[in-house]
This record gives structure tokens, sequence and C-alpha cells, in this order.
């Protein structure tokens, strides 16, 4: 009954450092999104994925790249963190076209670049 | 998608029902309605979605207007834990990514 998975759930980075944040889903969904959160505002699309081995552009997607390997997986990175780049992100999929399925989100992770 | 707006803040009682309305005027035929909710700041948490006619699951109930241009989110007995922000969102609902364009939402405060 895991759902969305999202490692790590908090994450401390120094200006100009990389990391890569995992989104795992268990639902054998075709479709997997990235948003970021800032206080006080809605979520904001970054990449999405509608299958294994593709990706595409959200609304804000400078600064972050993303992979999509595995259909289970979906790779955010971040290649020198900015404090701009300070959010919470979430993770979230659901399954294909034509099915107007709900998306299912993970916990979040909390990301503060110093 | 269509854009929706929403009141940024309502309160309601404990057991009362909590109704949330939304506007979506310029809504087209092929997008559904979407409610969420986001407590504390966690992951947002599906409600309900429909796209003609009146829904209801055990969470809420969802009225959409005869020319849908706008929706009401119905929680029948609201208690503390229903304190949250929720979003109504369209989505488009055929050949389309399936993206999410979410507002500012309302919070909504139960009140003991």
């Amino acid at each position: 009954n895991a759902g969305v998975t999202q490692t790590p759930k908090f994450r401390v980075l120094k200006t100009g450092q990389s990391m890569t944040l995992l989104c795992a889903q268990d639902m054998n969904h075709e479709y997997m999104y990235w948003y970021r959160q800032d206080p006080g505002m809605g979520l904001r699309l970054i990449h999405y994925s509608v299958g294994e081995g593709t990706t595409a552009k959200g609304e804000v997607p400078d600064g972050y790249n993303v992979s999509r390997l595995k259909k289970q997986n979906f790779l955010l990175g971040l290649e020198s963190a900015a404090p701009s780049q300070t959010s919470v992100y979430f993770c979230a999929s659901t399954t294909g076209a034509y099915s107007n399925q709900p998306q299912h989100f993970g916990d979040g992770t909390r990301l503060s670049i110093l | 998608d269509a854009k929706t707006t929403q009141p940024p803040s309502m309160d309601c009682a404990e057991g009362r029902a909590a109704n949330l309305p939304c506007n979506h005027s310029t809504i087209s035929g092929n997008e559904y309605v979407y409610w969420y909710r986001q407590i504390h700041s966690q992951g947002p948490q599906y409600i309900i979605h429909g796209l003609k006619n009146n829904e209801t699951n055990e969470m809420a109930s969802l009225i959409i207007t005869e020319d849908r241009k706008s929706s009401t989110l119905i929680l029948p007995h609201a208690t503390l834990r229903d304190t949250a922000v929720y979003y109504c969102i369209a989505e488009i609902s055929s050949g389309s990514a399936r993206q999410l364009t979410f507002g500012s939402g309302t919070q909504l405060t139960v009140l003991p």
C-alpha cells in the first residue's frame, strides 16, 4: 500500500551543490509529475512524463532536469542548486490519457538551499 | 485548462455542512472539475471529480451547475480534521498530459 514514495524527506544544500530527488510509485501508472510549492502558494508543475523514457517541461522547468528510465521511478535533478529553489517538492502519478483518474501525491521533499 | 476562482478562506462550525464554491466560467465541454485538499503542507489528497452530473462519494458531494460554470464541494458533517486548503481544478479529460493547474485554493477552518 505504498503508493507514491519520495526520498529524501528533508535536505539542506549549499548553493552550487547538486542532488537528485527520487520518486517511486507502485501502482503501474503511466504518467508522473514533479511539482514545487512555495509558501502560501499552490503547486506549480516543473516537469512531467507520460511514459517510460519520455519527459516534458511544465510551467517552471528552469534549473531542473528529470529522467524516467524505469516506469516506476521519476528522478528530479538539481545540477547547481540556488536559494530560489528552496521549496517543497511533490511527486504525483496517475494512469494515462482518457482515464480521468486522479493524481496520487507523495508526502513531499522539503529542500533548503543556503 | 480553464481558470478557476475560489474564495481565499472560509470558516465552518464542527458538525455542520461545509459548502465550498468554485467558479469556472471558461470551462470547456471536455474538462473535468477535480477537487483536492492539502492538510498541513502534506501532499494533496484527491477528494472527488465530475464532468456534468453531481457526484457523491464517502468523503464529499460535488454539485455542478447545469451550465457548468460553477460548482460546490460539500462536506456534509465537517470535523476539525477537515481543516485544510481546498483546491478546485479543471482538467482536460482526453489526449493531454493531464496537467493540473493549482490556484491558491480556499483555506477552510473548521471551528469547534
